[in-house]
């Protein structure tokens, strides 16, 4: 038990569909993040929210739309995407953002393993 | 730009062999941090490293910090079938090198395989 949920685990979408992934922290942290994971690459970091907002938008389409409603719940908005989208997708949280001295651990969800078709 | 290089890529020992793993950059990172992912589950950390030199243990993992805060290594003893896994790697960037000192730079991982 990671504290990180994520939902759905898997995930398959045609390229015309809209479908949103979830991600809930019970760890009462205030910081959280979208990472994509693909094959024989390195964990991309996607976005970055503190505070419910929104910190970091690493380059990433605008066919990826994230929301931040409240600091324990972030969504992943997805619509067009494309194959190479299919990725393993990580939300991560953190106490707060690191900054200055301090550093803070991150703490990952299990993943939505997506496939676009 | 930072870039974490990790080696081996892939490695398959037996049970109760010794291994090591490397993590290198050119790069000076105020953190370092491990992490163990499973098939199917994300990353789940296993030790931060802070300090240049700095030597953890975890019990029979050993986790060293380079002197120059550049690079680590992990160390397995006597490694066991619950060890295998995809071991990550993720610097955190010097806190005065400008926005995003939190953005986490991960290497691409070494995939153990332990065989009983």
């Amino acid at each position: 038990e990671t504290g990180v949920t994520q939902t759905p685990r898997h995930l398959v979408m045609g390229m015309t569909n809209k479908k949103s992934l979830k991600c809930e922290q019970h760890l009462g942290h205030n910081a959280m993040y979208w990472y994509k994971q693909s094959a024989k690459k390195p964990l991309e970091l996607m976005f970055v929210y503190s505070l419910e907002e929104r910190v970091e938008n690493n380059s990433v389409p605008s066919r990826f739309s994230p929301e931040c409603p409240n600091s324990s719940h972030l969504f992943l908005h997805l619509h067009t995407l494309q194959p190479e989208d299919s990725a393993l997708y990580l939300c991560a949280s953190s106490q707060d953002l690191a900054g200055g001295l301090l550093s803070y651990e991150q703490y990952f969800g299990p993943g939505t393993r997506l496939t676009v078709t | 730009t930072q870039l974490l290089e990790q080696s081996p890529q892939f490695l398959s020992i037996q049970e109760g062999e010794n291994l090591t793993v490397y993590c290198n950059s050119s790069s000076v990172f105020s953190s370092l941090q491990w992490y163990r992912q499973e098939p199917g589950e994300g990353p789940v950390l296993l030790v931060t490293v802070v300090t240049g030199g700095e030597v953890k243990k975890l019990k029979r993992l050993t986790f060293q910090f380079g002197d120059a805060r550049k690079d680590s290594s992990l160390h397995i003893t006597a490694a066991q079938p619950g060890d295998t896994g995809l071991y990550l790697c993720a610097g955190e960037g010097e806190r005065n090198s400008g926005a995003g000192s939190y953005q986490l730079t991960f290497g691409k991982g070494t995939k153990l395989s332990v065989i009983p």
